[in-house]
């Protein structure tokens, strides 16, 4: 593989169920975003990753938790999912950390909570 | 706050010329990025702006000043492949990347 995958492709969820969203990249990049995007709203940062071993919140951090064990992966967790988290998940990375470089994105998981 | 402002939706004829602006109000300014995202996929690169004046990429030019808060996207030659949401995206002085929420070209023959 070439790039950044995203697992699942699509996924129906009950509220309050847990659920958890994977990202790999094989590029080597150092730094790795996670996304959600909603009709008539940017992108908006859940949290981001500058390199293996950290994270950071972004804009819309609550009810997120992400973990960084190695370079390629980069899942993000859903601990008790909520309807207003029906969105479209897009998985990012950069070369460098800190925003310096062009963002490549994932094929995106979107997600329905019912 | 910081705020970036795009048109929502515009519509163009195949083989013309269309100009898609963007206005933006942020903490700072360390570059601004044009997007393509197709309905259904992930956005893809377009084009990066950190000086004022303007960028050409074949049929894609996006020009910025930064004394204005202000980008546009240039597309000529306009073909139906073109019809996607175009994002604008401006890193801020924290180098965070601050996204408007994208224009929808529709391109009819």
């Amino acid at each position: 593989i070439a790039g950044i995958t995203q697992a699942p492709t699509s996924q129906i969820l009950a509220a309050g169920r847990r659920m958890t969203l994977r990202c790999t990249q094989d590029m080597r990049h150092n730094a790795m975003y996670w996304y959600r995007q909603d009709l008539g709203l940017g992108l908006r940062l859940i949290h981001y990753s500058n390199t293996a071993g950290t994270t950071g919140k972004g804009e819309v951090p609550d009810g997120y938790s992400v973990s960084r064990a190695n370079t390629d992966d980069f899942p993000l967790t859903l601990a008790s999912a909520v309807p207003s988290q029906t969105s479209v998940y897009f998985c990012a990375s950069t070369e460098r950390g800190g925003g310096a470089d062009t963002q490549y994105f994932g094929p995106g998981t979107r997600l329905t909570v019912l | 706050g910081q705020n970036i402002d795009q048109p929502t939706e515009m519509t163009a004829t195949e083989g013309a010329i269309v100009q898609i602006n963007c206005t933006y109000q942020t903490s700072g300014f360390n570059g601004l990025f044009w997007y393509q995202q197709h309905a259904g996929e992930a956005p893809t690169f377009l084009s990066y702006n950190v000086l004022d004046g303007l960028e050409e990429k074949g049929r894609f030019s996006s020009f910025l000043s930064r004394s204005k808060g202000y980008s546009y996207l240039l597309l000529k030659e306009l073909q139906m492949k073109d019809s996607a949401s175009y994002l604008c995206a401006v890193r801020d002085s924290n180098y965070q990347l601050i996204w408007g929420a994208g224009t929808k070209l529709i391109i009819k023959p």
